[in-house]
């Protein structure tokens, strides 16, 4: 069965350090979203894009993220200068349409700011 | 407004047993109410979503009640099962857009 992969299952950083976090979609699939999840809180939205722009963007969403499909298998999220906060699990998620389709998810990457 | 309210945070069921699930909403807007499984070390995964415009979804053991007037839904788990426990997420989101607003989840544990 098709999956949503992410990659590294955890990340460790110092902040104010560079981070990329990747995520391979599934195939056929072409609109694509990071979540993120702090400890022992909701999962929250980050952004939405297809093909190729955000189509959304939360408000936690800010110059401090970015997102970019590289090529055609791989979608991922930069955080330029980490803080502390941004420790979280971050999930990518991919659907094959728009229009509240089903969202897959991957199985995240524990981000951890120190 | 945005928000959607969960509870409880975490249940106890007994094998065999019913689990509950609530979520409460506020905003109108919301046309689309899915209901997330998770496992440990997992992703969430859809487990079954439903549309204001019916009542109820059943789909196996797995069962969505929704009250448009009070604004509430529910998740309701019959003939709970050890292999049923995880932790679970109401969401909504609305027409026009992708972005799903997530509930605090519940943890369940089945007990044999």
């Amino acid at each position: 069965e098709p999956e949503v992969t992410q990659t590294p299952s955890h990340q460790v950083t110092q902040m104010g350090q560079e981070v990329i976090l990747r995520c391979v979609p599934i195939s056929n699939h072409l609109y694509f979203y990071w979540y993120r999840q702090i400890l022992g809180q909701k999962v929250e939205f980050l952004v939405s894009f297809y093909n190729n722009e955000i189509s959304e963007k939360s408000e936690i969403f800010d110059d401090q993220f970015s997102v970019e499909r590289p090529d055609g298998s791989n979608f991922t999220l930069k955080i330029r200068s980490t803080k502390l906060e941004d420790s979280a699990m971050y999930f990518c998620a991919s659907s094959e349409a728009a229009g509240q389709a089903e969202q897959f998810f991957g199985p995240g990457t524990r981000l951890t700011v120190l | 407004q945005q928000q959607v309210k969960q509870s409880p945070q975490s249940l106890i069921v007994q094998k065999g047993g019913i689990s509950i699930i609530n979520c409460a909403y506020e905003n109108t807007a919301f046309d689309y109410f899915p209901w997330y499984q998770q496992f440990p070390g997992k992703g969430p995964a859809l487990l079954i979503a439903i549309r204001p415009d019916v009542s109820e979804k059943k789909e196996g053991r797995f069962t969505i009640s929704f009250n448009k007037s009070a604004k509430q839904f529910s998740l309701h788990i019959m003939d709970s099962q050890p292999g049923d426990s995880a932790t679970y997420f109401c969401a909504a989101s609305r027409v026009g857009t992708d972005k799903l607003i997530f509930g605090t989840g519940t943890r369940l544990q089945v007990f044999p």
